[in-house]
Protein backbone atom coordinates (compact mmCIF):
# COMPACT_ATOMS: atom_id res chain seq x y z
CA UNK A 1 0.00 0.00 0.00
CA UNK A 2 1.30 3.67 -1.12
CA UNK A 3 2.04 5.69 1.88
CA UNK A 4 1.19 9.35 1.64
CA UNK A 5 3.33 11.42 -0.88
CA UNK A 6 4.13 15.27 -1.18
CA UNK A 7 5.40 17.09 -4.21
CA UNK A 8 7.68 18.94 -4.20
CA UNK A 9 9.86 17.89 -1.52
CA UNK A 10 11.61 21.28 -1.53
CA UNK A 11 10.51 24.73 -2.72
CA UNK A 12 12.72 27.69 -2.89
CA UNK A 13 11.12 31.33 -3.53
CA UNK A 14 11.15 34.66 -3.54
CA UNK A 15 8.83 36.46 -0.83
CA UNK A 16 6.39 37.27 -2.72
CA UNK A 17 5.84 34.86 -5.24
CA UNK A 18 3.48 31.96 -5.56
CA UNK A 19 3.61 28.10 -4.39
CA UNK A 20 1.67 25.35 -4.66
CA UNK A 21 2.06 22.45 -2.48
CA UNK A 22 0.35 18.64 -3.16
CA UNK A 23 -0.71 16.05 -1.14
CA UNK A 24 -1.76 12.98 -2.39
CA UNK A 25 -3.41 10.91 0.86
CA UNK A 26 -3.55 7.18 1.04
CA UNK A 27 -6.39 5.51 -1.00
CA UNK A 28 -9.44 5.09 0.89
CA UNK A 29 -8.81 7.83 3.52
CA UNK A 30 -11.39 10.12 3.46
CA UNK A 31 -10.03 12.47 6.52
CA UNK A 32 -6.58 14.71 5.30
CA UNK A 33 -4.67 17.01 7.48
CA UNK A 34 -2.31 19.86 6.68
CA UNK A 35 0.30 20.89 9.53
CA UNK A 36 3.34 23.24 9.11
CA UNK A 37 6.49 23.05 11.41
CA UNK A 38 8.59 26.26 11.60
CA UNK A 39 12.08 25.39 12.68
CA UNK A 40 12.55 23.95 15.91
CA UNK A 41 8.84 24.64 17.02
CA UNK A 42 6.17 22.37 17.14
CA UNK A 43 4.08 21.00 14.73
CA UNK A 44 1.10 23.29 13.83
CA UNK A 45 -2.32 21.96 12.61
CA UNK A 46 -3.43 24.39 9.71
CA UNK A 47 -6.82 22.35 8.50
CA UNK A 48 -9.08 19.17 7.68
CA UNK A 49 -10.31 18.02 5.41
CA UNK A 50 -13.68 15.30 5.10
CA UNK A 51 -13.69 14.23 1.56
CA UNK A 52 -13.97 17.69 -0.17
CA UNK A 53 -15.16 19.71 2.78
CA UNK A 54 -13.62 21.79 4.67
CA UNK A 55 -14.25 20.29 8.85
CA UNK A 56 -11.78 22.24 10.27
CA UNK A 57 -9.50 25.17 9.00
CA UNK A 58 -9.03 27.05 12.63
CA UNK A 59 -5.30 26.73 12.15
CA UNK A 60 -4.96 28.19 8.77
CA UNK A 61 -2.80 31.38 9.38
CA UNK A 62 -4.12 33.91 7.09
CA UNK A 63 -5.99 34.42 3.44
CA UNK A 64 -2.89 33.80 1.90
CA UNK A 65 -3.32 30.19 2.22
CA UNK A 66 -5.55 28.71 0.37
CA UNK A 67 -5.98 24.69 0.38
CA UNK A 68 -8.12 22.66 -1.54
CA UNK A 69 -9.35 18.92 -1.93
CA UNK A 70 -10.65 18.27 -5.72
CA UNK A 71 -13.08 15.29 -5.62
CA UNK A 72 -11.98 14.35 -2.35
CA UNK A 73 -8.73 12.69 -3.81
CA UNK A 74 -5.60 14.50 -3.53
CA UNK A 75 -5.07 18.22 -1.75
CA UNK A 76 -2.95 21.73 -2.69
CA UNK A 77 -2.01 23.80 -0.55
CA UNK A 78 -1.49 27.53 -2.06
CA UNK A 79 0.67 30.43 -1.00
CA UNK A 80 0.14 33.65 -2.13
CA UNK A 81 1.95 35.88 -1.78
CA UNK A 82 4.56 33.84 0.16
CA UNK A 83 5.95 35.99 3.38
CA UNK A 84 9.35 35.08 4.82
CA UNK A 85 7.80 33.62 8.00
CA UNK A 86 6.04 31.06 5.67
CA UNK A 87 9.27 29.09 5.66
CA UNK A 88 8.76 25.70 7.53
CA UNK A 89 8.10 22.20 6.62
CA UNK A 90 4.70 21.48 5.46
CA UNK A 91 3.50 17.98 6.25
CA UNK A 92 0.08 16.34 5.30
CA UNK A 93 -1.42 13.61 6.69
CA UNK A 94 -4.31 10.80 6.32
CA UNK A 95 -6.45 8.82 8.09
CA UNK A 96 -9.37 6.48 7.62
CA UNK A 97 -11.82 7.38 10.17
CA UNK A 98 -11.28 10.64 12.52
CA UNK A 99 -10.69 10.73 16.15
CA UNK A 100 -8.94 8.25 17.58
CA UNK A 101 -7.25 6.87 14.69
CA UNK A 102 -3.70 7.52 13.74
CA UNK A 103 -2.65 9.56 11.17
CA UNK A 104 -0.52 8.69 8.24
CA UNK A 105 2.14 11.80 7.49
CA UNK A 106 3.88 12.39 4.44
CA UNK A 107 7.75 13.37 3.52
CA UNK A 108 6.46 16.70 4.47
CA UNK A 109 7.52 19.88 1.96
CA UNK A 110 10.59 21.99 3.01
CA UNK A 111 9.49 25.79 2.01
CA UNK A 112 12.44 28.73 2.17
CA UNK A 113 10.92 32.10 1.60
CA UNK A 114 13.99 34.38 0.93
CA UNK B 1 -5.19 27.12 25.50
CA UNK B 2 -4.01 23.25 24.32
CA UNK B 3 -0.18 22.72 24.77
CA UNK B 4 2.11 19.79 24.29
CA UNK B 5 5.39 19.73 26.39
CA UNK B 6 8.24 17.97 25.60
CA UNK B 7 10.98 19.12 28.47
CA UNK B 8 14.19 17.81 26.65
CA UNK B 9 15.45 19.08 23.30
CA UNK B 10 18.39 16.32 23.28
CA UNK B 11 18.49 12.93 24.99
CA UNK B 12 21.28 11.26 24.98
CA UNK B 13 21.74 6.89 26.16
CA UNK B 14 23.83 4.18 25.81
CA UNK B 15 23.22 1.25 23.23
CA UNK B 16 21.22 -1.54 25.50
CA UNK B 17 20.10 0.96 28.44
CA UNK B 18 16.73 2.10 29.19
CA UNK B 19 15.37 5.19 27.59
CA UNK B 20 13.21 7.98 28.27
CA UNK B 21 11.89 10.61 26.42
CA UNK B 22 9.35 12.95 28.48
CA UNK B 23 5.45 14.62 27.28
CA UNK B 24 3.41 16.32 29.35
CA UNK B 25 0.10 18.00 28.26
CA UNK B 26 -2.54 20.38 29.45
CA UNK B 27 -5.18 20.22 27.44
CA UNK B 28 -8.83 19.76 28.59
CA UNK B 29 -10.81 16.89 29.29
CA UNK B 30 -9.30 13.28 28.55
CA UNK B 31 -8.08 13.22 25.46
CA UNK B 32 -6.34 10.81 22.89
CA UNK B 33 -2.09 10.54 23.03
CA UNK B 34 0.33 9.58 20.60
CA UNK B 35 3.91 9.25 19.82
CA UNK B 36 5.75 9.70 16.49
CA UNK B 37 8.67 9.21 15.10
CA UNK B 38 10.40 11.25 12.53
CA UNK B 39 13.91 9.33 11.03
CA UNK B 40 15.81 11.61 8.51
CA UNK B 41 14.19 12.93 5.25
CA UNK B 42 11.07 10.35 6.10
CA UNK B 43 7.52 11.67 7.52
CA UNK B 44 6.39 10.94 10.90
CA UNK B 45 5.58 7.00 11.57
CA UNK B 46 3.02 6.12 14.12
CA UNK B 47 4.77 4.56 16.97
CA UNK B 48 1.97 4.01 19.79
CA UNK B 49 -1.64 5.50 21.31
CA UNK B 50 -2.98 5.67 24.27
CA UNK B 51 -6.98 5.75 24.15
CA UNK B 52 -8.17 4.07 27.18
CA UNK B 53 -7.52 1.16 29.51
CA UNK B 54 -4.51 0.29 30.81
CA UNK B 55 -1.58 2.61 31.51
CA UNK B 56 1.03 1.22 29.79
CA UNK B 57 0.53 0.92 26.43
CA UNK B 58 2.70 -0.98 23.73
CA UNK B 59 3.93 -0.35 20.52
CA UNK B 60 6.55 -0.68 17.54
CA UNK B 61 10.06 -1.55 17.55
CA UNK B 62 9.49 -2.59 21.14
CA UNK B 63 8.18 0.95 22.39
CA UNK B 64 6.05 1.72 25.42
CA UNK B 65 4.40 4.18 27.43
CA UNK B 66 2.92 4.77 30.31
CA UNK B 67 -0.17 7.27 30.79
CA UNK B 68 -0.62 8.79 34.37
CA UNK B 69 -3.60 11.08 34.46
CA UNK B 70 -2.95 12.78 37.90
CA UNK B 71 0.48 14.32 36.16
CA UNK B 72 -0.67 14.71 32.69
CA UNK B 73 1.92 12.70 31.47
CA UNK B 74 2.51 10.18 28.54
CA UNK B 75 6.45 9.54 28.88
CA UNK B 76 7.74 7.22 26.02
CA UNK B 77 9.87 4.26 27.39
CA UNK B 78 12.07 1.50 25.96
CA UNK B 79 13.72 -0.80 28.08
CA UNK B 80 16.88 -1.58 25.75
CA UNK B 81 17.82 1.24 23.09
CA UNK B 82 19.17 0.64 19.94
CA UNK B 83 21.45 2.27 17.65
CA UNK B 84 18.37 2.75 15.01
CA UNK B 85 16.53 4.67 17.62
CA UNK B 86 18.13 7.77 16.94
CA UNK B 87 15.43 9.45 15.76
CA UNK B 88 13.40 12.52 16.42
CA UNK B 89 10.36 11.80 19.01
CA UNK B 90 7.19 13.72 18.99
CA UNK B 91 4.32 13.42 21.37
CA UNK B 92 0.76 14.60 20.39
CA UNK B 93 -2.54 14.52 22.01
CA UNK B 94 -6.02 15.06 20.47
CA UNK B 95 -8.64 16.77 22.54
CA UNK B 96 -11.28 15.04 21.06
CA UNK B 97 -13.68 15.96 23.96
CA UNK B 98 -13.60 19.45 21.94
CA UNK B 99 -14.45 18.38 18.75
CA UNK B 100 -10.99 18.59 17.37
CA UNK B 101 -9.73 15.73 14.75
CA UNK B 102 -6.43 17.60 14.62
CA UNK B 103 -3.36 16.55 16.93
CA UNK B 104 -1.37 19.01 18.72
CA UNK B 105 1.97 18.40 19.21
CA UNK B 106 5.23 19.13 21.63
CA UNK B 107 8.57 20.35 19.90
CA UNK B 108 9.86 16.90 19.54
CA UNK B 109 13.10 15.71 21.59
CA UNK B 110 16.10 14.00 19.55
CA UNK B 111 17.10 11.02 20.58
CA UNK B 112 20.46 9.92 20.26
CA UNK B 113 22.00 6.18 21.17
CA UNK B 114 25.47 6.28 21.25
CA UNK B 115 27.22 2.74 20.48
Amino acid sequence: EAGVTQFPSHSVIEKGQTVTLRCDPISGHDNLYWYRRVMGKEIKFLLHFVKESKQDESGMPNNRFLAERTGGTYSTLKVQPAELEDSGVYFCASSQADRGTEQYFGPGTRLTVT
Amino acid sequence: AQSVAQPEDQVNVAEGNPLTVKCTYSVSGNPYLFWYVQYPNRGLQFLLKYITGDNLVKGSYGFEAEFNKSQTSFHLKKPSALVSDSALYFCAVNPWETGANNLFFGTGTRLTVIP
